[in-house]
């Protein structure tokens, strides 16, 4: 069966720090993968996504994510963390099946940024 | 171009009431995808609709659960004689469909969420 597994449930930085939020999947094909962020209370965000080609993906707000089909991973980056980017972090597989992609998530993996 | 919409952002009902939530998807898209969001959990798929066709429903929806999309645009999720369970953020993302053909990938933009409590 698919599914995401993300191992950090939370996470804490410093500002200025750099950041690799983990993220794992289980899934047969070739997988089209996302990540989202949350805010609190709010719906999420769609930071990038990945389907072919490059397995560097450049996404919103300076985040970038590294495809590795050898580890069957999809790790989320970002150079220096900025305050702004507490929040919650989703990563998904899209199951492909009667010719549209339903959404698998991960548990999610929760941010704290100290100033 | 203003995102997907979501009525109400929050509801509090008691228990064994029915309650109805409405989604608008962007203007442009057809498919129209409803998620659970427990407390501590990733979104959980509920169901899908391609224009008006409800084409997928998980077992996650019970038989207190209804969608409806009569009309191809505005979905909404019925359930009735609510319980504490059903407490959740339910999440409605819409897309323009899969690109190079069927089982492409299609990407999903979410609405804000209503949030369910139950007392």
């Amino acid at each position: 069966a698919q599914s995401v597994t993300q191992p950090d449930i939370h996470i804490t930085v410093s500002e200025g720090a750099s950041l690799e939020l983990r993220c794992n999947y289980s899934y047969g094909a070739t997988p089209y993968l996302f990540w989202y962020v949350q805010s609190p209370g709010q719906g999420l965000q769609l930071l990038l996504k990945y389907f072919s080609g490059d397995t560097l993906v450049q996404g919103i707000k300076g985040f970038e994510a590294e495809f590795k089909r050898s580890q069957s991973s999809f790790n989320l980056r970002k150079p220096s963390v900025h305050w702004s980017d507490a929040a919650e972090y989703f990563c998904a597989v899209g199951s492909s099946s009667g010719g549209y992609n339903k959404l698998i998530f991960g548990a999610g993996t929760r941010l704290a940024v100290h100033p | 171009d203003t995102g997907v919409s979501q009525d109400p952002r929050h509801k509090i009902t008691k228990r064994g009431q029915n309650v109805t939530f409405r989604c608008d998807p962007i203007s442009e898209h057809n498919r129209l995808y409803w998620y659970r969001q427990t407390l501590g959990q990733g979104p959980e798929f509920l169901t899908y609709f391609q224009n008006e066709a409800q084409l997928e429903k998980s077992r996650l929806l019970s038989d207190r659960f209804s969608a409806e999309r009569p009309k191809g645009s505005f979905s909404t999720l019925e359930i009735q004689r609510t319980e504490q369970g059903d407490s959740a953020m339910y999440l409605c993302a819409s897309s323009s469909g899969t690109s190079g053909g069927p089982g492409g990938p299609d990407t999903q933009y979410f609405g804000p969420g209503t949030r369910l409590t139950v007392l």
